[in-house]
């Protein structure tokens, strides 16, 4: 009964490869977000959507792009993946801004050669 | 600015009980939460304090004082399973970032 699914569960891609990360949702929540988690680290938020509206954090770099097409589905593309983008990548929900409870994906683990 | 402190690392026997503090400085608070997540996993919703007191949910308990800017989380009869990172998470005046403590590693030892 997965609610917040990712795919893949784990990519390797080359040093400047594009590559996209996909995230689906079952729970019909309005507020969608990316965050970025490296070894031993607190997951850091790159950006959130609430419905269609699209925020980025300030320090997120203009390497990272994300899309969501329909309520159900978002998208992070990350355009030239550097050594540093080697990370854990964890899609989250929850039912409106700021709410105190978001569900998590498993997370998509990104390898960069 | 807006932080949030908690051990990097605690270590408990299997069967004991162990505490896990957060204290806070932010702007504004409107709650303090605590998720679990097991290595290669994803963080998991444990418990959520806005007032003050204790809430507890079978083996687990969060804590709440405002006027210290602190909580904790409380394992009972810990299990193997419970070999994880918790995190502290605190909703500030921020209308839709939670703020995350660095998280603290929990070793059991049987």
């Amino acid at each position: 009964d997965a609610m917040v699914i990712q795919n893949p569960r784990y990519q390797v891609t080359q040093f400047g490869k594009p590559v996209t990360l996909s995230c689906s949702q079952t729970l019909n929540h309005n507020v969608m977000y990316w965050y970025q988690q490296k070894s031993s680290q607190a997951p850091k938020l790159l950006f959130h959507y609430y419905d269609k509206d699209f925020n980025n954090e300030a320090d997120t770099p203009d390497n990272f792009q994300s899309r969501r097409p329909n309520t159900s589905f978002c998208f992070l593309d990350i355009r030239s993946p550097g050594l540093g983008d080697a990370a854990m990548y964890l899609c989250a929900t929850s039912r409106e801004r700021g709410a105190i409870i978001q569900y998590f994906g498993a997370g998509t683990r990104l390898s960069v050669l | 600015g807006q932080s949030l402190e908690q051990p990097s690392e605690v270590t408990a026997v299997e069967g004991a009980i162990v505490q896990i503090n957060c204290t806070y400085q932010t702007s504004g608070f409107y709650g303090l939460s605590w998720y679990q997540q097991h290595d290669g996993g994803a963080p998991t919703f444990l418990s959520y304090n806005a007032l003050d007191g204790l809430e507890e949910t079978g083996r687990f308990s969060s804590f709440l004082s405002r006027s210290d800017s602190y909580g904790y989380l409380l394992l009972q009869e810990l299990q193997m399973k419970d070999s994880a990172s918790y995190f502290c998470a605190v909703k500030g005046d921020s209308n839709y970032q939670l703020i995350w403590g660095a998280g603290t590693k929990l070793i059991i030892k049987p």
